[in-house]
């Protein structure tokens, strides 16, 4: 597979269930992120993370909780949700690195996963 | 104030005409990254184009074109030849400030503007 993938597509789950979201990038990039697109809202970032260490976290509430076991593997761990979470989450990655006068740094998304939280 | 402003909600092009994507941006560093990215309805946000402040050339990938304007602080997307399968959510972002090894990843998004092509 090449670029960005994201496991499930679609989920839908009550508000008591645990579930996680996978993304896995095959672009041998060294940075990932988590962004939750809510409908008539920009996109928010959730998290970030550099050479597998956690560098931003945007005040996101403790009910999703990110996982980043290798540079290739990112999870968003998801419990007690709310109905106001459902939203598409996308997953993106980028080779963060500077190149002479200026720096190239495109960040590449995943499809997202389009949650339901009931 | 908005750092990134798509003023133009929804756009309707005919296919094989060019069209211009509005992208305001705010800051006051002097290094940042413009992107632009394309949402078609099943989600994935597709990279375009990239414009850094520092480029001298207006950037171009095929069809897409950036119209770079650094002293009004737009960077506009325009896309030659319009195709069907160009209809989608279009979407600017902005990248601030010089890459430390660790602390500028953040990308602030616009509110997108959905192009229509009309056949």
């Amino acid at each position: 597979e090449t670029g960005v993938t994201q496991t499930p597509r679609h989920l839908v789950m009550g508000m008591t269930n645990k579930k996680s979201l996978k993304c896995e990038q095959h672009l041998g990039h060294n940075a990932m992120y988590w962004y939750k697109q809510s409908a008539k809202k920009p996109l928010e970032l959730m998290f970030v993370y550099s050479l597998e260490e956690r560098v931003e976290n945007n005040s996101v509430p403790s009910r999703f909780s990110p996982e980043c076991p290798n540079s290739s593997h990112l999870f968003l761990h998801l419990h007690t949700l709310q109905p106001e979470d459902s939203a598409l989450y996308l997953c993106a990655s980028s080779q963060d690195m500077v190149s002479g006068a200026g720096f190239q740094e495109t960040q590449y998304f995943g499809p997202g996963t389009r949650l339901l939280v009931l | 104030a908005q750092k990134i402003t798509q003023t133009q909600p929804g756009m309707f092009v005919q296919e094989k005409e060019a069209v211009t994507l509005d992208c305001t941006y705010d800051t006051s560093d002097p290094s940042y990254g413009l992107f632009w990215y394309k949402q078609p309805s099943s989600g994935e946000m597709i990279f375009l184009i990239y414009q850094g402040s520092y480029d001298q050339q207006n950037a171009t990938e095929g069809r897409y074109s950036l119209n770079f304007q650094k002293a009004r602080k737009s960077a506009n997307l325009v896309i030659s030849a319009s195709q069907l399968g160009d209809s989608a959510m279009y979407f600017c972002a902005m990248r601030e400030g010089e890459w430390s090894g660790g602390s500028n990843y953040k990308l602030t998004f616009g509110k997108g503007t959905l192009l229509t092509v009309n056949p």
